[in-house]
């Protein structure tokens, strides 16, 4: 089945520590997203990718990292700079770079600093 | 700034009482408006898109429609499966970025 897959589901970081989110989808999408969902507040985009070795910050990139090196994979490393980074983090694919395409979610990971 | 807001946040049914959740838009030129649902602990799952003002489309018990400056989405005769967060979006003309509203929460009672 095609799709996206995040792991792992749940995660548990100690305070000073990078910690990286997997993301891979099999859908032959051009463009990947990262978004962070925080209670009472709407996706908020931190990074995105339209091609491979290509991605531009969103609106909170601050403290977290991406690469793109394979059109398949688009992980996310959340670094010791991310101040509050408790969060439910959520990965999309759109199948094509521009244009009004809906997006497609993994099942996200859940972050917890501890 | 492009601008989404939903409305209620939250909306107790009775199974079978039809309703409508609300999501107000501002945004230079709309491309395109989607709408997802959500549910606990899970990513979104797309339902549609509305290009432009008069669309409607429509999906099981679920029907959008879009107007220049909000959007509905209507549900006839609701079950409890269609408990869920309904999430609102909107993608401005010639950018990649998607505009997220924060939610209706839907609970349907049986």
């Amino acid at each position: 089945d095609g799709g996206i897959t995040q792991s792992p589901k749940y995660l548990f970081r100690k305070e000073g520590q990078n910690v990286t989110l997997s993301c891979e989808q099999n859908l032959n999408h051009d463009a990947m997203y990262w978004y962070r969902q925080d209670p009472g507040q709407g996706l908020r985009l931190i990074y995105y990718s339209q091609i491979v070795n290509d991605f531009q910050k969103g609106d909170i990139a601050e403290g977290y990292s991406v690469s793109r090196e394979k059109k398949e994979s688009f992980p996310l490393t959340v670094t010791s700079a991310q101040k509050n980074p408790t969060a439910f983090y959520l990965c999309a694919s759109s199948i094509r770079r521009v244009g009004n395409t809906e997006a497609f979610f993994g099942q996200g990971t859940r972050l917890t600093v501890v | 700034e492009d601008q989404v807001t939903q409305s209620p946040e939250a909306l107790r049914l009775q199974e079978g009482e039809s309703s409508s959740l609300n999501c107000s838009y501002t945004v230079s030129g709309l491309r395109g408006l989607f709408w997802y649902r959500q549910d606990p602990g899970k990513g979104p799952e797309f339902l549609f898109t509305l290009y432009s003002a008069g669309e409607e489309k429509e999906k099981e018990r679920l029907k959008a429609t879009l107007t220049k400056k909000e959007s509905f989405l209507h549900i006839t005769a609701p079950k409890p499966e269609d408990s869920a967060t309904y999430l609102c979006a909107v993608q401005a003309a010639g950018y990649q970025k998607v505009t997220f509203g924060i939610g209706t929460k839907l609970q349907v009672i049986p």
